[in-house]
């Protein structure tokens, strides 16, 4: 079945430090990726998405190149700040499913130190 | 504002009180879910809802009900609680529940169960 594997947190770095957080997935067909950022208190907001191989996703800094020969689709950001705190979750949809169900992985915690 | 509102935002209550967990969203959105989301596992889907009077088991169903009278509206319902749905739940919306739409999360339920 589909599935979605992600880095186990916290992550903690200092402010201005390089971010990778590492997602891979397994799934059948050709999934959409996503993104979701999660800050303390809040619902998850999307982040980013990328819906077919070599595209990139990116906002706010953020950015994940969807690929497909490795199967990944990691988060990187070249500089974070201290409001970048937050719970990270990759998540991929099945195309042609029939529903518009989330797999999500487990989420990684980011802790940004000033 | 496009929104998803759910209420209560957080509840403790006892083993088999039966419970009701509201979720409305306000942008005319066909598809609605439910997810928990548990420590080390990330988001799983408890029931979606294509449309109005369309409702469908998600990926953790047991224990849980679910209604979609209005188009706006899709409650969670607990009929006798237990302490293993001690969770975070999530209410999500997206246009269409057949094609890789943005899902908006609501801001979460923290239940607890004793």
């Amino acid at each position: 079945g589909n599935s979605v594997t992600q880095m186990e947190g916290p992550v903690t770095l200092s402010e201005e430090a390089f971010l990778t957080i590492n997602c891979t997935y397994t799934a059948t067909g050709y999934p959409s990726l996503f993104w979701y950022v999660q800050y303390p208190g809040e619902g998850l907001q999307l982040l980013l998405k990328a819906t077919k191989a070599d595209d990139k996703g990116s906002n706010k800094g953020f950015e994940a190149t969807y690929r497909k020969e490795t199967t990944s689709f990691h988060l990187e950001k070249g500089s974070v700040q201290v409001s970048d705190s937050a719970v990270y979750f990759c998540a991929l949809r099945s195309y042609g499913g029939a529903t518009n169900k989330l797999i999500f992985g487990t989420g990684t915690l980011l802790a940004v130190q000033p | 504002e496009a929104q998803v509102t759910q209420n209560p935002r957080y509840l403790i209550t006892v083993t088999g009180k039966k419970l009701t967990v509201t979720c409305s969203q306000n942008m005319n959105h066909e598809y609605m879910s439910w997810y928990r989301q548990d420590p080390g596992l990330g988001l799983r889907q408890i029931y979606y809802s294509m449309n109005v009077e369309v409702t469908d088991k998600g990926d953790v169903p047991e224990g849980y009900k679910v209604s979609r009278k209005e188009k706006r509206n899709f409650p969670l319902i607990l009929e006798s609680p237990s302490p293993n749905q001690t969770s975070l739940y999530f209410c999500a919306s997206s246009l269409s529940g057949g094609s890789p739409y943005e899902q908006y999360f609501g801001p979460g339920t923290r239940l607890t169960v004793t």
